[in-house]
């Protein structure tokens, strides 16, 4: 059984350019969270998909926007790259209910230069 | 508004002994509350889980947690530390009401002398 899966693994962008980054969920799970890591820092709720929309966000500009797919697959997009977007990004899969444990994914390593 | 805070930013303890992980909480409503641990270069692995059935909590690899509402606390503990324990620990809680985000603590880094 597969469990969260993130593509790429790593990537580089310089400031200014756009990323999208994919997750497909564990299966059978159909809600997708998505974080924040910075070095030496604990994980930041980026937002949440449900049935294709965006069910909750945290404290991130409008650069940041995903998309939840029927499969429940997930991307995360963000625009106009600054220094400061370089983090791991982590995708976490769950049941819809909100006391479900999320299940996270190894990250894709983003460098901005 | 809910919040976590773990209480020590490094822990050493030597292989064998016992392992403390500290974490307080805040939650405006009746938490749902894991501890969570990222190896190097790694997303999260699950540990455990308490979501207000019994206080004492087991999970994976020995460890297991107490909810302590009066304290407001839900420290992680294992009788005996291995190696492998070395890794970032994170206390997560997720206030009910609807709210579906985690709050994550600033972590705890375990490392494991021989």
């Amino acid at each position: 059984d597969a469990g969260v899966t993130q593509s790429p693994t790593h990537l580089i962008k310089t400031r200014g350019q756009q990323v999208t980054l994919r997750c497909s969920p564990k299966s059978g799970h159909d809600t997708v969270s998505w974080y924040q890591q910075a070095l030496g820092q604990g994980p930041q709720f980026i937002f949440q998909y449900y049935e294709e929309e965006e069910r909750q966000r945290g404290n991130f500009p409008d650069r940041f926007s995903g998309h939840q797919f029927p499969n429940y697959s997930s991307e995360l997009n963000v625009n106009a790259l600054l220094l400061g977007d370089s983090a791991l990004y982590l995708c976490a899969s769950s049941l819809s209910h909100e006391n479900q444990p999320q299940h996270f994914g190894d990250g894709t390593r983003l460098s901005i230069l | 508004a809910q919040s976590v805070t773990q209480l020590d930013s490094h822990v050493s303890v030597s292989e064998g002994t016992p392992v403390l992980l500290r974490c307080n909480y805040s939650s405006s409503y009746s938490p749902s509350l894991f501890w969570y641990v990222q190896h190097p270069n790694k997303g999260l692995q699950l540990l455990l889980k308490y979501t207000s059935a019994a206080t004492l909590v087991k999970g994976i690899n020995g460890f297991e947690a107490e909810f302590k509402k009066s304290e407001t606390s839900f420290h992680l503990t294992k009788p005996s530390a291995h190696m492998s324990d070395a890794a970032e620990y994170f206390c997560v809680v997720v206030d009910g009401g609807g709210t579906y985000k985690y709050i994550f603590g600033t972590g705890t880094r375990l490392k494991v002398l021989a």
